[in-house]
């Protein structure tokens, strides 16, 4: 069984659409995070969620919305896609502070 | 905010040498985890570390975690083909709370391993 999942895995999309990655984790875990991959590999913390409540928003555009309807999972929406959005995106998932968290296989973000 | 320096940036070795790369923070984490990244998969976790001056081992792989908490190393010995890949740190620290267990990764190491 997969610990963190994420669909899809590729997501190729013209600028000024709307679209959802889905995350779900079977850990047990509270809290889950997204975590963007830039195209030099550097990943930086998006959101958290503990237990379906916002805990992290960092600095992020407003067109990304998380959404948490239980603490299993959390989808991300992306509203009015641009060039720049274009990336990997990670769902991690942990128990919180000071605990080692756990990253689903990633899905690759393509804005044309 | 914070920032982790890692360092080497790529690294092409032989197999069957050893293999050593550490990160340096500007401030203090209270976590420092080690993942490896295969092309086209997600951070998979090698070594947690959750004390200053704590020193872990996981097969091949060593880790430690700096007694000033603001740096930490990971190890590789008798490398292998299969080491390929990019090697992030990663420190969690409390910010004053806020943070709740947010990660900061460093830049990677991208390490080559030739048969």
């Amino acid at each position: 069984d997969t610990a963190v999942s994420q669909t899809p895995k590729y997501l190729v999309t013209q600028m000024g659409n709307d679209k959802s990655i889905k995350c779900e984790q079977n850990l047990g875990h509270d809290t889950m995070y997204w975590y963007k991959q830039d195209s030099k590999k550097f990943l930086k913390i998006m959101f958290s969620y503990n237990n379906k409540e916002l805990i992290i928003n960092e600095t992020v555009p407003n067109r990304f919305s998380p959404k948490s309807p239980d603490k299993a999972h959390l989808n991300l929406h992306i509203n009015s896609l641009e060039l720049g959005d274009s990336a990997v995106y990670f769902c991690a998932s942990g128990q919180g502070v000071g605990y080692e968290q756990y990253f689903g296989p990633g899905t690759r973000l393509t804005v044309t | 905010g914070q920032q982790l320096n890692q360092s080497p940036q790529s690294m092409f070795i032989q197999e069957g040498e050893d293999v050593s790369m550490n990160c340096t923070s500007s401030s203090i984490f209270n976590t420092w985890l080690w993942y490896k990244q295969d092309p086209g998969e997600g951070p998979v976790l090698l070594i947690a570390l959750y004390k200053a001056g704590e020193l872990t081992s996981n097969g091949r792989l060593t880790a430690q975690f700096g007694i000033t908490r603001k740096d930490s190393f990971l190890n590789i010995s008798a490398s292998i083909p299969s080491d390929v890949g990019i090697y992030f740190c990663a420190g969690q620290g409390n910010a004053g709370g806020t943070s709740y267990g947010k990660l900061t990764f460093g830049q990677g190491t991208i390490l080559t391993v030739h048969p």
